[in-house]
């Protein structure tokens, strides 16, 4: 079953921690983008990876951090210098003979006690 | 830059037809997509269109696409309150995997 998986569905952190959010697909993509979600907004774009090894920052990637160690997986770091996480978390990748066309996971909700 | 323009909220009563627009800046979009979000969901994309056509057609789906106007719309036929959720129009505006750029999103409330 192809697709792309994140985990977890909620995650509750203190204010001072760092948290890492996973996401992993299995569609062969070569790129991969993590975007937030506040309530009745749009998605900003916090970063993008088109290749493995190679990240770019998007439009609010203060406070965020990134690894693109497998073509597979791209985790998102919330660190503790982003003053306000809490917010829906989307994963999406795109590549192959999809093109740009993005597919999402499920999200991640984050909430900071 | 790139824009996307959405209207934020639709209201439309069930059985009839919905209509959501879109506008965009980039006249070199490849390609123009609708994606469905329902609560607490990720993005579902519902369909897309080629900038060289002027219609798709889905079953209750129609995509019309204004190139000149840069003016994208989706029509939903016979709405049901399973597609009350908020949609959303993206433009590529280059290829080679780079992001979409996404409107803000269109809630769409169907009413029994």
């Amino acid at each position: 079953d192809g697709g792309i998986t994140q985990s977890p569905k909620y995650l509750f952190r203190k204010e001072g921690q760092n948290v890492t959010l996973s996401c992993e697909q299995n569609l062969n993509h070569d790129a991969m983008y993590w975007y937030r979600q506040d309530p009745g907004q749009g998605l900003r774009l916090i970063y993008y990876s088109q290749i493995v090894n190679d990240f770019q920052k998007g439009d609010i990637a203060e406070g965020y951090s990134v690894s693109r160690e497998k073509k597979e997986s791209f985790p998102l770091t919330v660190t503790s210098a982003q003053k306000n996480p809490t917010a829906f978390y989307l994963c999406a990748s795109s590549g192959g003979a999809g093109g740009d066309t993005q597919y999402f996971g499920p999200g991640t909700r984050l909430t900071v006690l | 830059g790139e824009d996307v323009e959405q209207s934020l909220f639709l209201s439309v009563r069930e059985g009839d037809s919905s209509v959501i627009n879109c506008t965009y800046t980039d006249s070199s979009s490849t390609y123009l997509y609708w994606y469905k979000q329902e609560p607490g969901a990720g993005l579902q994309l519902l369909t897309y269109i080629f900038s060289n056509m002027d219609m798709k057609q889905d079953q209750r789906l129609t995509v019309l696409l204004n190139k000149k106007d840069k003016h994208l719309s989706l029509r939903i036929a016979d709405t049901q309150t399973g597609d009350s959720a908020i949609y959303f129009c993206a433009e590529s505006p280059t290829s080679g995997n780079t992001p979409l750029v996404f409107g803000k999103g269109t809630r769409l409330s169907v009413i029994a």
